[in-house]
């Protein structure tokens, strides 16, 4: 395994389901990032770990809630989700923490709430 | 409101022709200027990063910075196909310290036609 691994790839679910999504990067880097990208929309930065502590909540909503585990591993937990959270969720890793501008990312995880 | 623009094209160029994308910033604090590269379905891509104002060259690829002019583009020599893309401008306050919101702009569409 090599780079930024992201599961599922897709994903449908119900507003009433709980479901995860999980990211794995293989880089050696410090920081983690999850994005949300919406058609037509720039990427939206959503939460940061740096060394395992949350830098950054960007006013997401409470039905979203990140976990990091180790530096290698970063999850998403959804919950209660609404429709206009169908997105493509990205994940992506920087070498150190305060160069937040060269990211390397997932492919992404495309989720479909109905 | 800190914001990055870009023309959402599509930018159509012929073949071995010289692409040129623009991206204009509102925050004069901003050091630190990327350029990702996103083909269809796919994860953003990290192509080229600038600091210093002038040119910085990549192979084909050129990256230009005015920060009077609050404008960085992205020149690309010899145009092919294979650089059918959307280009994404992202912009950071900081040059390497703690600030993790990376700005993105909408992305420019760029086809390269055969």
């Amino acid at each position: 395994e090599t780079g930024v691994t992201q599961t599922p790839r897709h994903l449908v679910m119900g507003m009433t389901n709980k479901k995860s999504l999980k990211c794995e990067q293989h880089l050696g880097h410090n920081a983690m990032y999850w994005y949300k990208q919406s058609a037509k929309k720039p990427l939206e930065l959503m939460f940061v770990y740096s060394l395992e502590e949350r830098v950054e909540n960007n006013s997401v909503p409470s039905r979203f809630s990140p976990e990091c585990p180790n530096s290698s591993h970063l999850f998403l937990h959804l919950h209660t989700l609404q429709p206009e959270d169908s997105a493509l969720y990205l994940c992506a890793s920087s070498l150190r923490p305060g160069v937040a501008g060269e990211l390397f990312f997932g492919e992404g995880s495309r989720l479909t709430v109905l | 409101q800190k914001e990055v623009e870009q023309n959402s094209g599509p930018l159509s160029v012929p073949e071995g022709a010289i692409a040129s994308l623009n991206c204009t910033y509102s925050d004069r604090g901003s050091q630190s200027f990327f350029w990702y590269r996103q083909y269809s379905g796919k994860s953003p891509e990290l192509i080229m990063s600038i600091y210093s104002n002038g040119d910085k060259e990549d192979g084909r690829f050129t990256a230009q910075l005015n920060k009077a002019s609050q404008y960085v583009s992205l020149l690309i020599r010899d145009s092919q196909p294979s650089d059918s893309a959307t280009y994404l401008c992202a912009v950071n306050r900081d040059s390497g310290g703690s600030n993790y919101k990376l700005t993105f702009g909408k992305g420019t569409l760029l086809t390269v036609n055969p």
